[in-house]
């Protein structure tokens, strides 16, 4: 059973939409990174959180450490926003990230 | 600042060979990790480097090595390649403090 895991596998919502990912873990963790992962590969760090909530632009991550839960909102999602969003954690105070499968986002015009 | 850099980028090599990648962090990082990509396992964390010293170890057979240099520059090593092996390898580099990750664009393995 992956220690990380993320929900919905895949997700289909129209320009403009409000979308939720959900990402539940069953480790002690120090932080928790939401990424973003493009075709073709790249991928870049959208947030990473340990308490709280965090905002940037459209998107927003928030963390219940007692839940063990963290959610990815995307405000007024646009085609560009369409991705994989990944969930990770550490565990340690070094950078030894374990991952969620993903969530495939698609944004329709 | 020049992101984080990876040679080559694409890779095609045969089973049984061995293989050398390369990462370049951004200037100022010193911590370097590197994580494995494939279709059915997701992404797995590798190793991480922190001043040449290795401070983690994911659940990889020893054929996956790394090392890395005074200069925060970061390679790893593959022996042996098998039909497994193939995959999207991505370093990653940060600070200490904070430790948000800066993923650099991959290099592209195929073993045939």
């Amino acid at each position: 059973k992956n220690e990380v895991e993320q929900s919905p596998q895949n997700l289909t919502a129209q320009e403009g939409e409000f979308i939720t990912i959900n990402c539940s873990y069953s480790v002690g963790i120090s932080a928790l990174h939401w990424l973003q992962q493009h075709p073709g590969g790249g991928i870049v760090s959208l947030f990473m959180l340990s308490s709280g909530k965090k905002k940037h632009g459209r998107l927003i991550a928030t963390i219940n450490i007692q839940e063990k839960h963290s959610s990815l909102h995307i405000t007024a999602s646009h085609p560009r926003d369409s991705a994989v969003y990944i969930c990770a954690v550490t565990a340690d105070s070094w950078g030894k990230l374990q991952f969620g499968a993903g969530t495939q986002v698609v944004v329709t015009p | 600042k020049a992101g984080v850099t990876q040679t080559p980028r694409y890779l095609i090599k045969t089973r049984g060979q061995q293989v050398t990648l390369s990462c370049s962090p951004i200037s100022g990082h010193r911590s370097v990790s590197w994580y494995q990509q494939t279709p059915g396992q997701g992404l797995q964390f590798l190793f991480e480097y922190f001043s040449e010293t290795q401070r983690n170890k994911g659940n990889f057979p020893g054929r996956f090595s790394g090392r890395q240099f005074s200069n925060s520059r970061s390679e790893m090593n593959v022996s042996t390649l098998e039909l497994g092996d193939s995959a999207l390898y991505l370093c990653a580099s940060s600070l200490v403090v904070p430790r948000t990750q800066y993923f650099g664009p991959g290099t592209r393995l195929l073993v045939l």
